[in-house]
């Protein structure tokens, strides 16, 4: 079975364009968690999504950021008109029915805006 | 709200020795779960160790033991023998209910000497 899959590993967008990240979480997983580190930080939770649906958005910017979980494919995180401040790792975490507190996480995006 | 501390921000051990990192964590819940996760410089997200707060007995995973004080809300995490794999980014972490996001500390650095 295998594990959360993050792409791409690495992005680099200048200022202003469009940031998409991806997550395919494990087989069978149908929550999706969203998280964002910032350098010297630990994780902060962004958004909670189950299929099709989301769940908890508590975490995440007002302006810029959406995400979604479509019923075919994996979870997109879309972050528009990137700022500097928005360079950061992401992780995805999925989570099984049968799993009520775990998470599995992916490997993360490293974002980096020039 | 949630919030968990890690009051060491870095640590050292000698090589075969053993260390102890803190966590305290804040809640009103009755049942939840707490986490010790390991973020080595690749980033990856590693669980180390987890403790369901309705269990009285402290988990233990061969290593890596854990002090858990529901009364106290402190859940340390002792390493013995420690390794020079150990070196990473500790990250304490507690969800409060199932299917609900987890709420990470700020990690403490520990640093392994040969």
């Amino acid at each position: 079975n295998a594990g959360v899959m993050q792409n791409p590993r690495h992005l680099v967008r200048r200022r202003g364009q469009e940031a998409r990240l991806r997550c395919s979480p494990m087989k069978g997983h149908s929550h999706v968690y969203w998280y964002r580190q910032l350098p010297e930080e630990g994780l902060k939770f962004m958004v909670y999504l189950q299929k099709e649906n989301i769940i908890d958005e508590s975490g995440m910017p007002k302006e810029r950021f959406s995400a979604e979980f479509p019923k075919e494919g994996p979870s997109i995180l879309r972050i528009q008109q990137v700022v500097r401040g928005d360079s950061a790792a992401y992780f995805c975490a999925s989570q099984g029915t049968g799993d009520k507190y775990e998470q599995y996480f992916g490997p993360g995006t490293r974002l980096t805006v020039t | 709200a949630q919030t968990v501390t890690q009051s060491q921000p870095e640590m050292s051990v000698q090589e075969a020795e053993t260390v102890t990192l803190s966590c305290t964590y804040d809640t009103s819940e009755s049942d939840y779960y707490l986490f010790w996760y390991k973020q080595p410089p690749s980033r990856q997200m590693i669980l180390v160790i987890r403790q369901e707060a309705y269990k009285q007995q402290n988990a233990t995973e061969n290593r890596f033991s854990v002090n858990f004080q529901k009364a106290a809300k402190s859940f340390s995490l002792k390493i013995s023998d420690s390794q020079l794999g150990d070196a990473a980014m500790y990250f304490c972490a507690q969800v409060k209910t199932s299917y609900d996001k987890v709420i990470f500390g700020p990690g403490t650095s520990l640093s392994v000497i040969p």
